[in-house]
């Protein structure tokens, strides 16, 4: 298994270009995340994906959206690129329990570097 | 006030040595996690804890859930422990909020 996979490695943009993040699992779980790291900031949830079909925002979406194509993949789009989206980003996944209501141990892809200049 | 704090933000220890990285939450959580990241960036889930005590290896996880607190204990500290370590905590909004990090540095 490969885990949580996201392409690409590394990403220079210029201010005002776009481009998409992709992201898969092949562990089957329900739930994917997208999460930005700065340095000082620890991690911040931009979006999630509860399920197939649901998305929904986490607490720093501005100038982002997001994909969930299918159970596996989970994208993330930057519209109109920023130097305040220059970060690392975290693609993770879980498997939500529905019965008990619990989120399990979230595993982590190896991340995106993006610089916008 | 952030939600999850961290302590130390930095640790230098010697090999050998034990150690303690603590975390204080302020919010009702479902679960407490602890993560690694290494110096190449890969964030790696160590424990997940909704109560008492886990243990793998020589860490050991522990979590008051009355004092709102965890502690992240490692026995017999190694140079390849170095990394940083990340507590983080699911709330009622069933998200993962993260504390900023403890910064360990384990020197031979």
């Amino acid at each position: 298994n490969a885990g949580v996979t996201q392409t690409p490695k590394f990403q220079v943009l210029k201010t005002g270009q776009s481009m998409t993040l992709q992201c898969a699992q092949d562990m089957n779980h329900n739930s994917m995340y997208w999460y930005r790291q700065d340095p000082g900031m620890g991690l911040r949830l931009i979006y999630y994906s509860a399920s197939e079909g649901t998305t929904d925002k986490g607490e720093v979406p501005n100038g982002y959206n997001v994909s969930r194509l299918n159970k596996r993949e989970f994208s993330l789009r930057l519209e109109s690129a920023a130097p305040s989206q220059t970060s690392v980003y975290f693609c993770a996944s879980s498997r939500y329990d529905q019965p008990s209501g619990v989120y399990n141990e979230q595993f982590f892809g190896p991340g995106t570097r993006l610089t916008v200049l | 006030k952030n939600e999850v704090e961290q302590s130390p933000q930095n640790l230098t220890a010697q090999e050998g040595e034990f150690i303690t990285i603590n975390c204080s939450y302020s919010v009702g959580i479902s679960a407490l996690h602890w993560l690694q990241q290494h110096p190449g960036g890969g964030i790696v889930s160590l424990f997940m804890l909704s109560s008492g005590k886990k243990k793998h290896g020589r860490l050991i996880a522990t979590i008051n859930i009355q004092e709102k607190h965890s502690s992240l204990h490692i026995t017999a500290s190694h140079p390849r422990d170095s990394a940083v370590y990340i507590c983080a905590v699911t709330g009622s909004a069933r998200q993962l909020t993260f504390g900023s990090g403890t910064q360990l540095t384990v020197l031979p």
